[in-house]
């Protein structure tokens, strides 16, 4: 079956213009997590929904990002006013229920680079 | 503050050798711990995960060593392979609902020598 997907795959912003990021979750899936992940980094959490239901957004790092999943299914990550460190790929992950030895399942991320 | 340790940034071995990648965490909430593979441009794949009531988990040629105690887990790759090589991220979750967010480690490369 179709796995998670994410687009666009690559984006090139100008400082200070507004981005949004798009994440199609695995179909039924009830959670979906966004991480940011800087080069050389690992994946660093952002926020997570159990269906349209914003649990967790201690990780992001500004008002400037917001996330929303208003059916609970595909998800968007806005930046507002993108700065140069905003530079990083975007993962998304979903998983089944709302158990965490459920596994996540990533899509391929959005490579972000801010000039 | 690093909760999630890989002091390795990249290990080589021999095809068909053991590979061992080694994770060290700090925080004693984590109840959960998992392997992901990473290819260039690809999302992290799952490997293989393990709770903190076993301190063994195998699957096939992978298997998850983990040591409470020393708050240190372990992967082992036998036979390595080539396609095998990757980045590989160990990461960790506590069980409480509501609170599943993964935390990784940065990460060790692995390259399986031909």
């Amino acid at each position: 079956g179709a796995g998670v997907s994410q687009s666009p795959r690559y984006k090139v912003a100008k400082r200070g213009q507004d981005v949004a990021l798009r994440c199609d979750p695995i179909s039924g899936h009830v959670s979906l997590f966004w991480y940011q992940q800087a080069l050389g980094q690992g994946p660093e959490f952002l926020t997570y929904f159990q269906n349209e239901a914003q649990l967790d957004k201690s990780g992001l790092p500004s008002d400037r990002f917001f996330a929303e999943r208003p059916e609970g299914s595909v998800s968007t990550l806005k930046i507002q006013r993108t700065q140069q460190e905003d530079s990083a790929v975007y993962l998304c992950a979903s998983r089944d229920s709302g158990r965490a030895v459920e596994t996540q399942y990533f899509g391929p991320g959005t490579r972000l680079l801010v000039l | 503050d690093q909760q999630v340790k890989q002091n390795s940034p990249s290990l080589s071995v021999q095809e068909g050798r053991i590979s061992i990648l080694n994770c060290d965490y700090t925080n004693s909430m984590f109840d959960y711990f998992l392997w992901y593979k990473k290819y260039p441009a690809e999302g992290p794949t799952f490997l293989i995960s393990i709770s903190s009531i076993k301190d063994k988990n195998e699957d096939g040629r992978f298997t998850v060593f983990l040591n409470k105690s020393a708050k240190h887990l372990s992967l082992h790759i036998v036979p390595s392979q080539p396609g095998d090589s990757a980045v590989y991220f160990c990461a960790a979750s506590p069980l409480d609902f509501g609170n599943e967010k993964l935390t990784f480690g940065t990460g060790t490369r692995l390259t399986i020598i031909p």
